[in-house]
């Protein structure tokens, strides 16, 4: 069975700091993908970062990166000079590449990130 | 820009009531998928279908059902809503075979209260 989890349901960190969002999986599959979302109180979700089970680099993009330890069956987000615009729902996504399953996401439960000035 | 609309953002409905979400996607993605978010529960999958008029259960398909007629419409049925039932719902598509990253793309979700 796939699984993710997020451990903490809330986060707070200081403008213009760094913070670290867990997520670890559970797959028996050799082929995967792991993804980021962020939701605003607005309610949009919005596609932050991705990385693919056979890249070797960690995934970035802006402040965002993923460091993505295979072994630990970690991918946990890393947000640099957190903004008050990072205030939201964080969500880990899994992507199992099977037939039967492709294209599927498996979601956790989500980190609430807040930003204080 | 991929857009994935759904008929409402705010809906009330009575138990018992038959309740039909719309979502609509103008990128011609062959994967559509429908969750409901509850807090502390992240987003569960209620169904998804990989082509028109095909659909496959998700986790919690129970008291649910969907409809895909057209590429890009995927319409979610509850046949007789109860007071459980009420949640945001957030419909999403993607890319199908071949895609490189299936990314969903999400439409703003739909507020449900049953009362």
């Amino acid at each position: 069975a796939q699984k993710i989890t997020q451990t903490q349901p809330g986060m707070f960190v200081q403008e213009k700091e760094a913070v670290t969002l867990d997520c670890t999986y559970d797959t028996s599959d050799q082929s995967y993908g792991l993804f980021w979302y962020k939701q605003p109180s607005s309610g949009e979700m919005i596609f932050l970062i991705y990385q693919g089970s056979y890249d070797e680099q960690n995934a970035t993009e802006g402040r965002y990166s993923l460091n993505f330890q295979k072994a630990r069956k970690s991918a946990n987000l890393v947000i640099s000079a957190s903004q008050l615009g990072d205030s939201a729902m964080y969500f880990c996504a899994m992507r199992v590449d099977r037939g039967s399953t492709l294209g599927r996401l498996y979601f956790g439960r989500g980190t609430q990130l807040t930003v204080w000035p | 820009d991929v857009k994935v609309t759904q008929s409402s953002r705010y809906l009330v409905k009575r138990t018992g009531e038959k309740v039909f979400l719309e979502c609509v996607q103008d990128m011609d993605h062959e994967n559509m998928f429908w969750y409901r978010q509850d807090p502390g529960l992240g987003l569960r999958l209620i169904y998804f279908s990989y082509d028109v008029k095909m659909k496959e259960k998700g986790d919690i398909p129970e008291g649910y059902s969907v409809s895909r007629e057209k590429k890009e419409r995927f319409s979610l049925i509850l046949e007789s809503a109860s007071t459980n039932q009420t949640s945001m719902y957030l419909c999403a598509s993607s890319l199908g075979q071949g895609a490189y990253l299936y990314e969903q793309y999400f439409g703003p979700g739909t507020r449900l209260t049953v009362t």
